[in-house]
């Protein structure tokens, strides 16, 4: 039963434009929404956090848009890198014990 | 200040072997939470331990897999009696509260063969 739904495996951009990321949920207990990036051979690294009473976060070039009632969550990293190139994993957090992840998106951007 | 340390970073192992895998917490992290992530999946949560008690293990396996975090040393994660299925990367975090604070290491490979 996957609650955390990233339906894009893969994302190509042009250095310079933007990125966007999304992710979906089911359950409507998550109150709480993280993004982790992660490059090969290490483990996810956290990138922003949207709380529940939130619709945006931004930081820098990367800003998270919560739609709590369509379930939705999207990240935008604005402009775009190479080294932006990575995995990007959508988790989301009911306050329990443990983090729901999607199951990525693979990010590259070509110089 | 260290990050969180996994070893061994590779490990392979043959059908029916045991499996140990360790996870070093960063310095004054006493929350550790084991993830698997099969080929092609996101993480998926296997249990969360604080120093000495296991508080959550709705996600590992009922048979052959076991975890503990002692009150001196690594957290270990046992797999005992391996199959070919077991075969995924294994992430330990540590967070010095609850999970939404976690960093993770960087991760066992293990090949079951």
């Amino acid at each position: 039963d996957q609650q955390v739904k990233q339906n894009s495996p893969s994302l190509s951009v042009q250095e310079g434009r933007i990125s966007i990321l999304n992710c979906d949920y089911t359950n409507s207990m998550f109150d709480y929404f993280l993004w982790y990036k992660k490059y090969p051979a290490e483990g996810p690294t956290f990138l922003i956090s949207i709380s529940s009473i939130k619709d945006k976060n931004e930081d820098g070039r990367f800003t998270v848009f919560l739609n709590k009632s369509a379930k939705h969550l999207s990240l935008h990293i604005v402009p775009s890198q190479p080294g932006d190139s990575a995995v990007y994993f959508c988790a989301a957090w009911t306050g329990a014990n443990n983090l729901f992840f999607g199951t990525g998106t693979r990010l590259t951007v070509i110089p | 200040n260290a990050g969180v340390m996994q070893n061994p970073r590779h490990l392979v192992r043959r059908r029916g072997q045991e499996a140990r895998l360790r996870c070093s917490p960063m310095k004054g992290h006493s929350h550790v939470y084991w993830y698997r992530q099969l080929p092609e999946e996101g993480l998926k949560f296997m249990v969360y331990l604080q120093k000495e008690n296991i508080i959550d293990e709705s996600g590992m396996p009922k048979e052959r897999f076991s975890a503990e975090f002692p009150k001196e040393g690594p957290s270990i994660l046992r797999i005992q009696q391996v199959v070919r299925g077991d075969s995924a990367a294994y992430f330990c975090a540590s967070s010095p509260g609850g999970p939404d604070t976690q960093y993770f290491g960087p991760g066992t490979r293990l090949t079951v063969l």
